[in-house]
């Protein structure tokens, strides 16, 4: 268990719907990482937060956005799913920056119908 | 387009056996460099994360070094166990904060 929780673990849904996926980081971590996995792809950084602001953007979507809030949990918002948003989406948390070891989530499981 | 490599795509070794793999990344813009380790239906689990150029890093019977000038990290598993059987990933981290994985190596280590 690396102290990073993920809800929900599985989500089914419609295209065009909207969910938003939620993470807590460990405790004391400040940096939250989003990452997707589809079937065809190897890990894709989204987007990373610090203490609340973005820090960098990976190849996320306009049709996704994310935030930290003030007690340093996440949540990653999807809109008008597509088929191809089906992936594992994975929260990583760590102290502070890149230099220090990245704990996963146990991911959360999107499968658009 | 930043394009971080591994090789092999996998692996499959005997228990016993040493074993390395390598992974590639661009020269510039480097800042750190991670390697994790990846079961099934588990989450990928840090290694080690490594920023100079030269550096080594060991835990256990695995161990890691990195060529910052020349781009590349060679991940080291001495006597591999059945447990050592997953998918190791490197992690290339910009110095403008972009995070780039690699395909990842599948190693099976066959008892």
């Amino acid at each position: 268990d690396s102290g990073v929780t993920q809800t929900p673990k599985h989500l089914i849904t419609a295209t065009g719907q909207r969910v938003t996926l939620r993470c807590s980081p460990r405790s004391g971590d400040l940096s939250v990482y989003w990452y997707q996995q589809s079937l065809d792809q190897g890990l894709q950084f989204l987007i990373h937060y610090y203490n609340g602001e973005e820090r960098a953007k990976g190849n996320i979507l306009e049709r996704f956005s994310a935030q930290q809030f003030p007690d340093l949990h996440s949540e990653l918002n999807l809109s008008s799913l597509e088929l191809g948003d089906s992936a594992l989406y994975f929260c990583a948390s760590s102290v502070a920056s890149q230099v220090y070891e990245q704990y996963f989530g146990p991911g959360t499981r999107l499968t658009v119908t | 387009i930043l394009n971080v490599e591994q090789s092999p795509q996998s692996l499959h070794v005997q228990e016993g056996d040493s074993t390395n793999f390598t992974c590639s990344f661009p020269s510039s813009n480097f800042y750190a460099l991670h390697w994790y380790r990846w079961e099934t239906a588990k989450s990928p689990e840090a290694l080690f994360v490594m920023t100079l150029n030269g550096d080594e890093k060991k835990k256990g019977r695995i161990s890691a070094t990195l060529n910052t000038k020349e781009g590349y990290s060679y991940l080291y598993i001495k006597g591999s166990q059945p447990e050592d059987s997953a998918t190791y990933l490197c992690a290339f981290k910009t110095s403008y904060d972009k995070v780039i994985f690699g395909p990842g190596t599948s190693l099976s280590v066959i008892p």
